[in-house]
Formats: C-alpha cells, structure tokens, sequence
C-alpha cells in the first residue's frame, strides 16, 4: 500500500499569507492520480486539484498544484479567510486509493 | 444538480450488522462507478471500497475486506454498503461519492453529506 504523509501537521499563517503544504509519497505515484481536497469542519470533502497541478471546475486561482518527484505540493498564494480548512492528499493505484493523513491550516 | 443521499446510520454494538444506502439522482447511476469513504471522528479520510458501473468489479481496503460487501441497484439508483463484524473502529461518518467529471481521471468530485456509525457496546 502506498503510504501517503502530509507536512506539517497544523500550518499558522494569516490570512494574505502564502501556504505550502506538502504530500509525500512512500513510493512511485503517478501526477495523473493524486488529488488534494479541502474540508471544512461538518463538511464533506471538495475537490481542489486532480492530476496533481489541474484546478476543480470552480476553484480559484490562488490555489496551484505542483510535483516532484514522489513529493507534491499544494500552494495557496494568498490566503483568504475561507481557506482555512483541513486539506487532504488522496493517491489511486493498483485499484486501491489512500489519502495522506492531513493538514490543518489554521489562522495565526 | 447531481446529489447524493445517505442513510442507514446508528448506533450498534461490536459484532453486529448495519446497511448503509446512498440515493443519486440528476445523473445517469447506472454509467458511474461508486465509492464509499469514511472518517472516524476528528481523523483523517478512509477509503473504504469501490464499485465498477455495472457491479461487475468490486475493491476493499483491507481494512474492511471480508467484512463488508458493496453493491448497487442500478434500477433504483442506489448504492449500499453491508457492514458485518462490525468493530469499535469501524465508526466514523461514511460517504458516498464518485468521480463525475470523467476529465478529472480518479478524483472525486461529488460527495454525500455523509451518515454516522457509531459502534459502541
């Protein structure tokens, strides 16, 4: 199973601020299917960026989605007051999907 | 739009059953493969099992393989999920969801609003 393992654990910053948050992979993954997903407390998960670097229908530009490697990176250029959120890496392979075990952005 | 509605959460105790049910409306069910994900109170997400279009092919995570069983009703639009054996950590709130935007390769795009297990003696 791949292993998927989010940094930092709780990230606090302000809101105008730019955020890096980091997914790495315990092997191989493929860009096609790593997606990062943001979730808000009663909420169910939403779609941020799929193919590791390509936005959701509808999300704005201040979110941007890179990779390296077995390392990927979700980006947000300036914080909004809504960002602040929980986010979640998610990989699919050999018919089988994890997801990294989250960080929490939090307001500073 | 498209909607997805769970159902069939509760209360129960260690070993016992418990059916989960998904209702999709406002797309073509039978076209889709269908997930279910969950997350235990204050965790992170869980993958827990995949059904293809036309319940031909199934997959769990281990952690539930053998216990529950995912299958669909295309005539009915329904999703279910049949949880046996069930363990104290196996509660948690259990989406439904699938990738509808077929551009988005594996990622899901459309979620429930979720149903609370809680297993607990």
């Amino acid at each position: 199973e791949i292993v998927l393992t989010q940094s930092p654990g709780t990230l606090s910053l302000s809101p105008g601020e730019r955020a890096t948050l980091s997914c790495r992979a315990s092997q191989s993954v493929s860009s096609t299917y790593l997606a990062w997903y943001q979730q808000k407390p009663g909420q169910a998960p939403r779609l941020l960026i799929y193919g590791a670097s390509r936005r959701a229908t509808g999300i704005a530009d201040r979110f941007s989605g890179s990779e390296s490697g077995t390392d990927f990176t979700l980006s947000i250029s300036r914080l909004e007051p809504e960002d602040f959120a929980v986010y979640y890496c998610q990989q699919y392979a050999n018919a089988s999907y994890t997801f990294g075990q989250g960080t929490k952005l939090e307001i500073k | 739009q498209v909607q997805l509605v769970e159902s069939g959460g509760g209360v129960v105790q260690p070993g016992r059953s418990l059916k989960l049910s998904c209702a999709a409306s406002r797309f073509t069910f039978s076209t889709y493969a269908m997930h279910w994900v969950r997350q235990a109170p204050g965790k992170g997400l869980e993958w827990v099992a995949v059904i293809s279009y036309d319940g031909s092919d199934k997959f769990y995570a281990d952690s539930v393989k053998g216990r529950f069983t995912i299958s669909r009703d295309n005539s009915n639009n329904m999703l279910s999920l049949q949880m046996n054996s069930l363990r104290l950590e196996d509660t948690a709130v259990y989406y439904c969801a699938l990738r509808f935007n077929t551009w988005l390769y594996n990622a899901f795009d459309i979620w429930g609003q979720g149903t609370m297990v809680t297993v607990s003696s």
